[in-house]
């Protein structure tokens, strides 16, 4: 069974741009979460999807927003980058709400210059 | 104030050796479960172990323990017979129950084997 992939997996922005990640998660995943792990902050939770309809959403500005597709295949938008956006974002899906073991992809690095 | 606290940011251990790598945590919520993870250099976060609340024996996986002390709230993750392949950072993570089923996660500790 094939694993979490992400696309892109390294980015380059500039500050203003916006960026969209993609994540395609295990096949009958219906749960997907995306984080972002930055050497400052660690490793923060930005959104959790599951059936299209996003369940959680962690602190971040608004500027961070995502969706999910009737395939489970989700995208998460970064509008106007700022620097501190610069970051590893890691996607990851479990099969539904209740199953503890989330499968994380291989993430992708986005640097804002 | 921290959810999950690791105390060992780097450590260095002899291959072959067993290794515990600490983990603390803080909850107020009866139903939770805990998580350890490795993220080698490439990026990717490869579950190890889970731990529930409610469980009563320690959670084990292969060459992984989980050392958990509820009234102590800790859950060190313990490595027999380490590997060079083990050098990796390593996170602790805790999920609480209720509605939200987010990871919190620890700094983690970065582990370095030696031949």
């Amino acid at each position: 069974k094939a694993g979490v992939t992400q696309t892109p997996r390294y980015l380059i922005k500039t500050r203003g741009q916006q960026v969209t990640l993609s994540c395609s998660p295990i096949s009958g995943h219906r749960s997907v979460s995306w984080y972002q792990q930055t050497p400052g902050q660690g490793l923060q939770f930005l959104f959790e999807y599951f059936s299209e309809t996003q369940r959680n959403k962690g602190n971040f500005p608004g500027r961070f927003s995502g969706r999910q597709f009737s395939n489970s295949r989700s995208e998460m938008n970064v509008s106007t980058l700022e620097l501190g956006d610069s970051a590893l974002y890691l996607c990851a899906s479990q099969l539904s709400v209740l199953s503890y073991e989330q499968y994380f992809g291989p993430g992708t690095r986005l640097t804002v210059t | 104030a921290q959810k999950i606290t690791q105390t060992q940011p780097g450590m260095f251990v002899q291959e072959k050796e067993a290794v515990t790598l600490d983990c603390t945590y803080d909850t107020s919520d009866p139903s939770y479960g805990l998580f350890w993870y490795k993220q080698p250099s490439s990026g990717e976060m490869i579950f190890l172990i889970y731990q529930g609340s409610y469980d009563q024996q320690n959670a084990t996986e292969g060459r992984y323990s989980l050392n958990f002390q509820k009234a102590r709230k800790s859950a060190n993750l313990v490595i027999s017979a380490s590997q060079l392949g083990d050098s990796a950072m390593y996170f602790c993570a805790m999920r609480e129950g209720g509605s939200n089923y987010q990871l919190i996660w620890g700094a983690g500790t970065k582990l370095i084997i030696k031949p």
